[in-house]
């Protein structure tokens, strides 16, 4: 049961334009969401996060979009830069219960932005 | 500030011996969690532990088990290795208990079972 689900396995961008990653998921007790990058050889590395009670968080270059009526979030990046190369995770963090604070991870999206 | 450090960064073990993995907290982080990623896959959780008790364990066998120490490092131990427990193991800290909103992953330990 994959309860966040990154459906596009790749994607690859021009220097200079946006890249734009998607996450769906299905679990309503999720209340906080992350972007992870991972390098090879390395663990992720935080990005930007939201809250469930918000629809937009921006930090420079990022920014991460909740839907929470279609349960999608997006990774917004602009402008795209070569050392973005990379891939991307999405993960969702459990509200309570026995799994409170456990994150859920799409399967990841290798980005490839080209010069 | 140190971040999150795992030992060691790669081994090899054989069917059916045990492993010992290592992690230490971001300095000030007092919640560990445990990560399983197999190749091709996103990280799935295993467990995470809180003032040295467990606290949320995901969908692995007991085989898999783990500790947490007064210093909020911590260590995860796997029994009886099976092939299929080739992956990545990340560790990761965040500093406001389990419901801590960021947590923090440390460069992970590769193992391989022949």
């Amino acid at each position: 049961d994959q309860q966040v689900k990154q459906n596009s396995p790749s994607l690859s961008v021009q220097e200079g334009r946006i890249s734009i990653l998607n996450c769906d998921y299905t679990n309503s007790m999720f209340d906080y969401f992350l972007w992870y990058k991972k390098y090879p050889a390395e663990g992720p590395t935080f990005l930007i996060s939201i809250s469930s009670i918000k629809d937009k968080n921006e930090d420079g270059r990022f920014t991460v979009f909740l839907n929470k009526s279609a349960k999608h979030l997006s990774l917004h990046i602009v402008p795209s830069q070569p050392g973005d190369s990379a891939v991307y995770f999405c993960a969702a963090r459990s509200a309570g219960g026995t799994s409170y604070g456990k994150l859920t991870f799409g399967q990841g999206t290798i980005l490839t932005v080209h010069p | 500030e140190t971040g999150v450090t795992q030992s060691p960064t790669h081994l090899i073990k054989t069917r059916g011996q045990q492993v010992t993995l290592r992690c230490s907290s971001q300095s000030g982080h007092n919640t560990v969690s445990w990560y399983q990623q197999a190749l091709g896959q996103g990280p799935q959780f295993i467990f995470q532990y809180y003032r040295e008790e467990e606290n949320g364990r995901g969908n692995f066998p007991p085989r898999f088990s783990g500790l947490q120490f007064p210093n909020y490092s911590s260590e995860l131990n796997v029994n009886a290795l099976e092939l299929d427990d080739s992956a990545l193991y990340l560790c990761a800290s965040s500093p406001s208990g389990p419901g801590g909103e960021t947590q923090y992953f440390g460069p992970g330990t590769r193992l391989l079972v022949l």
